[in-house]
């Protein structure tokens, strides 16, 4: 089953505004990943959080971590159109060595 | 550095035929090695994962099956196909045993049952 459900499921946004994405789970984790995806290619790894941490930043993201709540926010500041993808937020929960990922966001970016 | 690689980068096939798909990780060694399949418009499915040469844990029933004949060869396959079976397939691997960690993914492979 998938642990991690992201919100909303599209998003529409001009360039240069700020993209928030939030993601939620049911159980505890070691730690939670996003991921983007560009049409038709693999994922790749944005950034890591552990459950320790509230809050961790990269170049123009922002993610959030509130375990108390089970759920993160990954805010992309200052968009820009080259940020359409998907997202895709993943779980680890720390037992085995598998990653739980949600359905993903869709990030539309206009010029 | 490391790189993955899989191939082949799009099949079509019919259903009832065999299916192969491939991949290899490069630069590194023992890793943990993951196909996940993600349907249109949908999330990704983990299909297997292995932590060592020979070693296959399945996740979902099915008619695909792993094989990891080498540390860093990783191939799923099936020996007759179903119409389900079309989707995006994706290798994976992570450089720590025995924890998640980050992925790095491969460019995946898409297969289309006819």
């Amino acid at each position: 089953s998938q642990q991690g459900e992201e919100d909303p499921q599209a998003l529409s946004i001009q360039e240069g505004e700020n993209a928030t994405m939030n993601c939620s789970y049911k159980t505890s984790i070691n730690n939670l990943q996003w991921y983007r995806q560009n049409s038709g290619r693999g994922l790749v790894h944005l950034i890591l959080i552990r459950s320790n941490e509230r809050e961790k930043h990269s170049g123009r993201l922002r993610v959030t971590l509130d375990t108390s709540k089970k759920s993160s926010s990954l805010l992309i500041t200052a968009s820009r159109a080259a940020d359409t993808a998907s997202y895709f937020c993943a779980t680890d929960p720390g037992a085995n060595s598998k990653l739980t990922f949600g359905k993903g966001i869709t990030l539309s970016v206009r010029p | 550095s490391q790189t993955i690689h899989q191939w082949p980068a799009t099949l079509v096939q019919p259903v009832g035929s065999p299916l192969s798909l491939e991949c290899t990780v490069e630069g590194t060694s023992n890793p943990n090695l993951y196909w996940y399949r993600q349907a249109a418009g949908r999330g990704l499915q983990l299909l297997f994962y292995s932590v060592g040469i020979g070693q296959i844990s399945s996740e979902v029933p099915q008619n695909l099956s792993a094989s990891r004949p080498q540390d860093r060869q990783f191939i799923l396959s099936s020996k007759k196909l179903l119409l389900s079976d079309s989707g995006f397939y994706l290798c994976a691997w992570t450089r720590l045993a025995g924890s998640t960690g980050e992925l790095f993914f491969g460019e995946g492979s898409r297969l289309t049952v006819l």
